[in-house]
């Protein structure tokens, strides 16, 4: 099945800094969704971006299809941006209805 | 709109007991899933449905029991629970495969 590798494992920041995540997928898709959990295990829908360039305030996001990564951007951090923030795609297999392949994610801490 | 709720969002077995974890979504959406999280890793897929009366196995499906009666309902059973089902359970929906995926709360099951 399509393999999933998100970096960098662990991220500890200040507030107010910048920073970005990669995922990388080893397989054409055609759903590729950012989540972040918070701290209470509730998961927040950020981005569904199979290709393109989204934002939406702080966060924006680039998925690059043809070379198989995606990137979650996070500018001018808070302590709420806090908790594990997961890359999961679905493999553009051809009329396959499976779900979605999740990565390990990225634990972000931010230190006030 | 509740979007996707679950029922219980705890619950303690013991190993052998049986128990249903129920999944209601009220965006007439067609696709619903059941994954399951353990602890420091991403989602795994259970099982599926595309539709009502249609079920499908999903990456870790052993022990595990669904059925989609309804087309907001999506159950998922345990016959005879065992530790190595301790976990937090999630559901989600979609309006078709590839479309954007929104999840419940979660359910944390602890199987002693």
């Amino acid at each position: 099945g399509i393999q999933v590798e998100q970096s960098p494992p662990d991220l500890i920041l200040q507030e107010g800094a910048n920073s970005t995540l990669r995922c990388n997928f080893s397989d054409s898709v055609n759903n590729l969704q950012w989540f972040h959990q918070n701290p209470w295990g509730q998961l927040i829908n950020l981005f569904y971006i199979p290709s393109g360039t989204k934002q939406n305030g702080r966060l924006s996001a680039t998925t690059v299809a043809t070379e198989r990564y995606s990137l979650l951007y996070i500018s001018s951090s808070q302590t709420t941006d806090s908790g594990v923030y997961f890359c999961a795609v679905r493999g553009d297999s051809g009329g396959g209805a499976d779900g979605l392949t999740f990565g390990k994610g990225t634990h972000l801490i931010i230190q006030p | 709109n509740a979007g996707v709720t679950q029922t219980p969002k705890f619950r303690v077995l013991k190993t052998g007991q049986s128990m249903t974890l129920l999944c209601a979504q009220d965006m007439n959406h067609e696709y619903m899933y059941w994954y399951r999280q353990d602890p420091g890793m991403g989602l795994r897929l259970i099982h599926y449905s595309v539709g009502e009366g249609t079920t499908a196995k999903g990456e870790v499906p052993d022990g595990y029991n669904v059925s989609r009666l309804k087309k907001q309902n999506f159950l998922l059973g345990l016959e005879s629970a065992a530790p190595s089902q301790t976990s937090v359970y999630f559901c989600a929906s979609s309006y078709e495969g590839d479309n954007e995926q929104f999840f419940g709360p979660g359910t944390r099951l602890t199987v002693l």
